[in-house]
C-alpha cells in the first residue's frame, strides 16, 4: 500500500458523459501527478499540481481538467467521453514534485466508456 | 523531447534463473534520473530501482540491478534468483532533473513496457 487513495476504483460510463476521479496523496505529500495507462498510448503523463498550482503539463486533452483544493486531495475531470478514454487513471504523489523525488502511485481507478 | 524503448514486448524466466530486460532512452539533456517500474497484476505501480545519470556506479536493491551506459543511453535492469512474484510487467521510466519549476522536467517518460513470465 503506497499511502495514495483512488476512488473509485471502477467507473463504467457511456460516450458524451463526464465523470471525476479523486486522488488523496500519502500524508505530507504536496504534489500529485496524473497518469494515463491505455493500450494505444501506453502510460502518459498528464499533468502534475504542486500545492494547489499547476506545475507541469502533458498530453492532457482539452476534455480533461484538473485541479488541487487546499486539503491536497486532488480530481480528474474528464467530460465527453469518447470510446478512446477507456483507460487505467493513476494518481501519483510525491512529497515536493521534484524530479529528484519518489512518485508513489495509487492504486488506479479503471474507467470503462460503452 | 525524450523517448524510451523497451525493444522485448515479453520475456520468461524459470524461477532461480537470471535475466536482463532491456531499456534505450534518448535525450540531449545530461542530467536525468531513470527508474524501473514493476506493475504486477494488481496493477499497482511500484518502484524497483532508480539510478541517477551523474552518479557511474550502478544502482543496486537486492536480487535486482541495472546496468547503466550513459554514452549509449542504456539502461537495463538485471534480476537475479528470479521468483515466481517477480512476474509482472516492468517500465523502464526517465525523468530530467532539471529545477522544480521546468516543466519537462518534471514528468516521467515511460517506455512500452516488458512483460516478464517467471516458470516454475
Amino acid at each position: 500500500d503506497s499511502g495514495v487513495t483512488q476512488t473509485p476504483k471502477h467507473l463504467i460510463t457511456a460516450t458524451g458523459q463526464r465523470v471525476t476521479l479523486r486522488c488523496s496523496p500519502r500524508s505530507g505529500d504536496l504534489s500529485v501527478y496524473w497518469y494515463q495507462q491505455s493500450l494505444d498510448q501506453g502510460l502518459q503523463f498528464l499533468i502534475q499540481y504542486y500545492n494547489g498550482e499547476e506545475r507541469a503539463k502533458g498530453n492532457i486533452l482539452e476534455r480533461f481538467s484538473a485541479q488541487q483544493f487546499p486539503d491536497l486531495h486532488s480530481e480528474l475531470n474528464l467530460s465527453s467521453l469518447e470510446l478512446g478514454d477507456s483507460a487505467l487513471y493513476f494518481c501519483a504523489s510525491s512529497v515536493d514534485g521534484t524530479p529528484r523525488d519518489e512518485q508513489f502511485f495509487g492504486p488506479g481507478t479503471r474507467l470503462t466508456v460503452l | 523531447a525524450q523517448t524510451v524503448t523497451q525493444s522485448q514486448p515479453e520475456m520468461s524466466v524459470q524461477e532461480a534463473e537470471t535475466v536482463t530486460l532491456s531499456c534505450t532512452y534518448d535525450t540531449s539533456e545530461n542530467n536525468y534520473y531513470l527508474f524501473w517500474y514493476k506493475q504486477p497484476p494488481s496493477r499497482q505501480m511500484i518502484l524497483v530501482i532508480r539510478q541517477e545519470a551523474y552518479k557511474q556506479q550502478n544502482a543496486t536493491e537486492n536480487r535486482f540491478s541495472v546496468n547503466f551506459q550513459k554514452a549509449a543511453k542504456s539502461f537495463s535492469l538485471k534480476i537475479s534468483d528470479s521468483q515466481l512474484g517477480d512476474t509482472a510487467m516492468y517500465f523502464c521510466a526517465f525523468i530530467l532533473s532539471a529545477g522544480p519549476k521546468n516543466n519537462a522536467g518534471n514528468m516521467l517518460t515511460f517506455g512500452g513496457g516488458t512483460r516478464l513470465m517467471v516458470k516454475p
